[in-house]
């Protein structure tokens, strides 16, 4: 079992709608990542949270954007996404900002931009 | 800035024959390396990491992997593959520095266990 969920587990959006990635751990950790995998292609970063603040944006475009309410709870909020956002979005964290820390990575939703 | 390679996008080998994924990495600073496995429809489990100390590491589950710094290398093989092993195998590098954060992974290798 995962101890990184994710909400929802698929998520269906026109171009114009606003929804949002939900992603929750309980395992005390304080880093926390936002990751975009496409079909048959590795995880690609797009946001870090270290200590609740934003350490790393990854050039990522204004339609996404993190939020990090606590230290257990992350957030993708997303609006005006193009088909080609379409993909999986994980979510994973690790015990902190070190490099020798494992990621624990969620399940991850899928997204489909009509 | 770091690099991976994982030469073989795709690995199909039999039931209990051995298997070996490869993987090579650039960087021009030290680095941690890691190989992660995911399964169908789910997200990332890490396989094994090299942090320092032995150059072979090993896990549970019968997948080892060493460290070449001088080819800089980090294959993984297994001796004898079962069928709940297909999935796809990322290898991945951190830098040892403050940046830490960036795990850099590399293209995939989709392993399929044949019966």
């Amino acid at each position: 079992d995962t101890e990184v969920t994710q909400t929802p587990k698929h998520l269906v959006m026109g171009m114009t709608n606003k929804k949002s990635l939900k992603c929750e751990q309980h395992m005390g950790h304080r880093a926390m990542y936002w990751y975009k995998q496409k079909a048959k292609k590795p995880p690609e970063l797009m946001f870090v949270y270290s200590y609740e603040k934003l350490s790393i944006n990854e050039s990522v475009p204004s339609r996404f954007s993190p939020e990090c309410p606590n230290s257990s709870l992350l957030n993708l909020h997303l609006h005006a996404l193009q088909p080609e956002d379409s993909a999986l979005y994980l979510c994973a964290s690790s015990q902190g900002p070190s490099a020798t820390g494992e990621l624990f990575f969620g399940e991850g939703s899928r997204l489909t931009v009509l | 800035a770091q690099s991976v390679t994982q030469l073989d996008s795709q690995v199909p080998v039999f039931e209990e024959a051995p298997v070996e994924l490869r993987c090579n990495y650039s960087s021009s600073v030290s680095v941690y390396l890691f190989w992660y496995v995911q399964y169908p429809n789910q997200g990332l489990q890490l396989l094994l990491k090299y942090l320092s100390g032995s150059t072979l590491v090993e896990s549970i589950n019968g997948f080892e992997a060493e460290f070449n710094k001088s080819q800089t290398s980090f294959h993984l093989r297994k001796p004898s593959v079962h069928i709940s092993d297909t999935a796809e195998y990322f290898c991945a590098v951190t830098r040892t520095d403050n940046y830490g954060q960036n795990f850099v992974f590399g293209p995939g290798t989709r392993l399929s266990v044949l019966p």
